[in-house]
């Protein structure tokens, strides 16, 4: 089992739809909780760090489920713009951090 | 601008021979990161270093090697390059242990 899972997707979402994506780890231990985006041959970029009491910028959402070990993104009325692959990131303690493979997103006109 | 360079950013180069990647940062951070990113698998880490000549491996170590003799530079050496170290690699640095990572804009390399 990988430490940390994503769905691959790819999701296919009007433009305006609301989209959500989970994330599972599997170290109880980990520590601090990111969602990054990168877009096609780019470098990941931050987008939201995830905190216990789950955390808004604008249209995304995030939260973090401690006891299920899971963490998810929420994104509200879609974007072109944010047709991407957004990454779960777990930082497990220490040096270690963990990236998910990514979901990748395509919204429609 | 997140203050972390790499280069080169493209590179081809034959089987068997060495290639170093060079990572530039210039805020002082402690912490530096090599990942590769291939499909289907993320990033992944490859070594990282907390300081001046402390280095360590991370999961997919075999086949490279890192030197970090000043704060702002961390190299990457593929020592004898092989193919399946096509990929593209990305340098990293954090701010402190438990922070978000800063990534360079990926070095792509192909061996042939």
């Amino acid at each position: 089992r990988k430490e940390v899972e994503q769905d691959p997707g790819p999701f296919n979402v009007p433009e305006g739809a609301t989209v959500a994506f989970n994330c599972t780890y599997s170290n109880s231990a980990s520590q601090s909780f990111f969602w990054y985006r990168q877009d096609c041959r780019k470098e990941p970029k931050l987008l939201m760090s995830v905190y216990s009491s789950g955390n808004e910028d604008g249209r995304f959402t995030a939260q973090l489920n401690r006891a299920s070990q899971y963490i998810s993104l929420l994104i509200r009325d879609s974007k072109l713009s944010d047709s991407a692959t957004y990454l779960c990131v777990v930082n497990t303690g220490g040096f270690k951090t963990i990236f998910g493979a990514g979901t990748r997103l395509f919204v429609k006109a | 601008d997140a203050g972390i360079t790499q280069s080169p950013r493209h590179k081809v180069t034959e089987t068997g021979t060495p290639v170093t990647l060079r990572c530039h940062q210039t805020e002082n951070h402690r912490y530096m990161y090599w990942y590769r990113q291939d499909p289907g698998h993320g990033l992944r880490l490859i070594h990282y270093s907390y300081g001046v000549k402390d280095t360590d491996k991370g999961e997919v170590s075999d086949g490279y090697s890192v030197s970090r003799s000043k704060t702002e530079d961390f190299l990457l050496t593929l020592e004898s390059a092989t193919s399946s170290q096509t990929s593209v690699y990305f340098c990293a640095f954090r701010p402190q242990e438990d922070t978000e990572a800063f990534f360079g804009q990926g070095t792509r390399l192909t061996v042939v």
